[in-house]
């Protein structure tokens, strides 16, 4: 399966900034997604993020909050915007190909003051 | 609508068996199961397309009644390396945008 790299791995950060996580694959794949995981829970879909075109969203989530870039097959950011302590989490990105199942980066472990 | 898991939670001694079952309330194109450690990235074991399809691999398997909607999990002889969360997912489109179920915390003690 494809090796995937998630940057950063974990972060502190104040509240009201915005935080840029990465997500690099070590080949293409087609479906590239970001999940959010709060402590304890289980993961919830935030986007599907869409090689050359706009994210599609979840129900619940937003462009303004979650803006997601995907400009080749391979790498992926997403944005956690104007953050506050409700936005503390992990984030995961994850990757598919074809008819192959989901793959999971070691996620990011965001918390927020 | 999320699928759900049950049990919630279970303690297994070290050789004893556990299902695990996942329901849904939509109709299912595939099945998958994920296992997490804490402080882990979810881990892939095993897909499970429609058409009432088993699964398995060393002392795991899967079945899988799409007229139900429902999959299950099974575990034998459990080792102390299967503890963790079991998380099934589900999708309905066949696109792999999966939906993630409640969730199974399992622990297995010597």
């Amino acid at each position: 399966s494809a090796v995937i790299s998630q940057k950063p791995s974990r972060d502190i950060c104040q509240r009201g900034t915005s935080l840029t996580i990465q997500c690099q694959v070590d080949s293409q794949v087609t479906m590239m997604f970001w999940y959010r995981q709060q402590p304890g829970q289980s993961l919830t879909l935030i986007a599907t993020a869409n090689q050359g075109s706009e994210a599609t969203y979840e129900s619940g989530f937003v462009i303004d909050k979650f803006p997601i870039s995907r400009p080749n097959l391979t790498f992926s950011t997403l944005t956690v915007s104007n953050m506050s302590p409700e936005d503390s989490s992990i984030y995961l990105c994850s990757v598919a190909d074809g008819d192959q199942p989901q793959h999971f980066g070691d996620g990011t472990r965001l918390s927020i003051l | 609508q999320q699928p759900v898991q049950s049990p919630q939670a279970v303690i297994l001694r070290e050789g004893e068996d556990a299902v695990i079952n996942c329901s849904s309330s939509k109709a299912l194109y595939s099945v998958h199961w994920y296992r997490q450690k804490h402080g882990e990235a979810p881990i892939f074991l095993m897909i499970l397309l429609k058409g009432g399809e088993q699964k398995g691999h060393d002392k795991i398997s899967a079945s899988f009644n799409e007229k139900k909607q429902q999959s299950s999990l099974y575990l034998t002889a459990s080792q102390l390396s299967y503890s963790g969360t079991y998380f099934c997912g589900t999708d309905s489109g066949g696109y792999q945008k999966v939906t993630f179920g409640t969730g199974t915390k399992l622990q297995v003690i010597p």
